[in-house]
């Protein structure tokens, strides 16, 4: 049962460009967290969401929440190579489901 | 330090032959969760455990088993593997169920011949 789908499935840049990736979502909310693998690895938590939050900052991560257009997105500022990895978001619908859905993820590609 | 582990991370084994994936946390978390990675299926949860003793299906669960008899340790169990079970599972957990940051382990690489 797919939830969010990000787009676009890849992404190509160079050190020092912003990047960002698009999550949409099917139906209502409660919060919306996104994640970073890097190859083959455990994936990493980045940030957490909240159906009544609109943007929220974590040093060089920006996450916007639209629950109008059931989207959100993720910008990473000045990148580096060291961002090179998959992203994920994942949500959790309203109405007491425990299960978390995942995206299929954005690959992002930062060039040095 | 707080971590997921899991054992063992790279698994080649035949069809049928029973083996077990064991995962364990050392955060006190209460939820924990089985996931399976697939090229172009994404992450896709097999089993999730609320707490001791409680365990519910994921959107994968055929094929597979677990258990949660202590707070720390939540074993994944393939009883007849099969090759469509070849995959990347992770485990995973947090202190606040699928609301809160989850806590990934480092993956098992299952490959059934």
């Amino acid at each position: 049962s797919q939830q969010g789908e990000e787009d676009p499935q890849a992404l190509s840049i160079q050190e020092g460009e912003n990047a960002t990736m698009n999550c949409s979502y099917k139906t209502s909310i409660n919060n919306l967290q996104w994640y970073r693998q890097n190859s083959g690895r455990g994936l990493v938590h980045l940030i957490l969401i909240r159906s009544n939050e609109r943007e929220k900052h974590s040093g060089r991560l920006r996450v916007t929440l639209d629950t109008s257009k059931k989207s959100s997105s993720l910008l990473i500022t000045a990148s580096r190579a060291a961002d090179t990895a998959s992203y994920f978001c994942a949500t959790i619908s309203q109405g007491g489901s425990e299960k978390l859905v995942f995206g299929k993820g954005t690959k992002l590609t930062v060039n040095p | 330090e707080a971590q997921v582990t899991q054992n063992p991370r790279y698994l080649i084994t035949v069809t049928g032959k029973k083996l077990t994936v064991t995962c364990s946390q050392n955060m006190n978390h209460e939820y924990m969760s089985w996931y399976r990675q697939d090229p172009g299926l994404g992450l896709r949860q097999i089993y999730y455990s609320m707490n001791v003793e409680v365990t519910d299906k994921g959107d994968v669960p055929e094929g597979y088993k677990v258990s949660r008899k202590e707070k720390r340790n939540f074993p994944l169990i393939l009883e007849s593997p099969s090759p469509n079970q070849t995959s990347l599972y992770f485990c995973a957990s947090s202190w606040g169920g699928t609301r809160g940051e989850q806590y990934f382990g480092p993956g098992t690489r299952l490959t059934v011949t």
